[in-house]
């Protein structure tokens, strides 16, 4: 079993969209939970992160960790054909090693 | 932005080459990752350093090789490029002990023809 799951996707919503992307994951000794955004031709750049579970909002954007599911997720309100881009979870184990990647899911937002 | 740099972007090569993909970053960065990406697939880890003089293969096998003689620097090389190595290649830093946020270079698009 893979340690980090996320559907691929792709998602294509209208612009102005909630938007849901969703990872689950296995090991319970992750404790930092991030979510990159990652545009064509480019590396991926931090977007948000989490530590243990609880929400975070920034701008039109809301992370989400529930760690007694073993579930984070991702909302953007309002989506702007700027979001589109692939969205890869992340989580840490806090002791230094490499994250853990999901494996993506890509959205496109239509005007 | 981070300053991390990749080169080259984009490389077309033969097979049985010999390859370096260059990494550099100037944030004075201990730790430096090399992923591989494929479409559709998670970013595997392939090379990781933890500082001067210190290399891990991480958890996808790879026939690549790294070195990292300057805290700035972290080169991977093929000795003998083959198609299967035709994927994106990401180079990341992360600061030290307590630091989670990972900088990622623009990466190479490596084709092995």
């Amino acid at each position: 079993q893979k340690e980090v799951e996320q559907d691929p996707g792709p998602l294509s919503v209208p612009e102005g969209a909630i938007v849901s992307l969703n990872c689950t994951y296995s090991n319970s000794a992750f404790q930092y939970f991030m979510w990159y955004r990652q545009y064509s031709r480019k590396g991926p750049e931090l977007l948000m992160y989490t530590y243990s579970s609880g929400n975070k909002e920034d701008g039109r954007f809301t992370a989400q960790v529930d760690k007694s599911s073993k579930y984070i997720s991702l909302f953007i309100r309002d989506s702007q054909p700027s979001d589109s881009a692939t969205y890869l979870c992340a989580m840490d184990k806090g002791s230094g090693y490499a994250l853990n990647f999901g494996k993506g899911t890509s959205l496109l937002v239509t005007p | 932005e981070a300053d991390i740099y990749q080169t080259p972007r984009y490389l077309v090569i033969g097979t049985g080459k010999k390859i370096t993909l260059e990494c550099s970053q100037t944030m004075g960065h201990d730790k430096m990752y090399w992923y591989q990406q494929d479409p559709g697939m998670e970013l595997h880890l392939i090379h990781y350093s933890y500082g001067v003089n210190s290399t891990e293969k991480g958890d996808l096998s790879s026939e690549s090789t790294v070195s990292r003689i300057r805290t700035e620097h972290f080169p991977l090389t093929l000795e003998s490029a083959r198609p299967s190595h035709t994927s994106q290649y990401l180079c990341a830093s992360r600061a030290g002990q307590g630091a989670f946020e990972a900088f990622f270079g623009q990466g190479t698009r490596l084709t092995v023809v």
